[in-house]
């Protein structure tokens, strides 16, 4: 595909469950970003990663938020025990290099409702 | 530290009238400034940039936006709002001294509506 996809478009879980977010980047395009918004809110910054390595995980709210990425491609961020709190659109974005120079593309995001 | 405040979080318009979304900055040392807007259930895209050079830049769809250093501000505008540019709109600032594009943040965000 041309743009970034993301997967499941729509995601509603109970409280307590474990989720996966998926992101598919734009080919050839080596820093992948997860951000979070919420509703009225701008983007709250996530992770990045260069490759398959995450230099910044700053932005993770908790240790229940984990992120990988193989083979320079496919991302997952990864909720355990989804709290009510964890809901909101989750945001991936891809870019060619790691640079503020460079246009950041990003998917339609996924929609996390946790009941 | 350095911020982005996004004065109005809703602002509608008549078509044809002005479009204005008003965005201040704080920051010690000149920025890079961004416009980014969200068409509904579609994800960020980038409409325009300041990094150096002319204060005045240009966009996509119409829009541009002035870089006033004196008034710490980076306000959007477009001369005549169509139905098509209702939407979400953000404004961001990257942190100085950094590089990444993971220290871009973001405003809290503007949706523009236009009344018919």
């Amino acid at each position: 595909g041309a743009g970034v996809s993301q997967s499941p478009s729509n995601k509603v879980t109970e409280k307590g469950k474990d989720v996966e977010l998926r992101c598919d980047p734009i080919s050839g395009h080596t820093a992948l970003y997860w951000y979070r918004q919420s509703l009225g809110q701008g983007l709250e910054f996530l992770i990045y990663f260069q490759g398959n390595s995450a230099p910044d995980k700053s932005g993770l709210p908790s240790d229940r938020f984990s992120a990988e990425r193989t083979g320079g491609s496919v991302s997952t961020l990864t909720i355990q025990r989804t709290q009510q709190e964890d809901s909101a659109v989750y945001l991936c974005a891809s870019s060619l290099v790691d640079s503020g120079w460079y246009e950041q593309y990003f998917g339609p995001g996924t929609r996390l409702t946790v009941t | 530290a350095q911020s982005v405040t996004q004065l109005g979080s809703h602002v509608s318009v008549s078509e044809g009238a002005l479009v204005l979304l008003r965005c201040n900055y704080s920051s010690s040392v000149p920025p890079y400034l961004f416009w980014y807007v969200q068409y509904p259930n579609q994800g960020l895209q980038l409409l325009l940039k300041y990094t150096t050079g002319a204060t005045l830049v240009k966009g996509i769809n119409g829009f541009e936006a002035e870089f006033k250093k004196s008034e710490t501000s980076f306000h959007l505008t477009k001369p005549s709002a169509h139905m098509s540019d209702a939407a979400e709109y953000f404004c961001a600032v990257r942190l100085e001294g950094y590089s990444s594009a993971s220290k871009i943040i973001f405003g809290s965000g503007t949706r523009l509506s236009i009344r018919p």
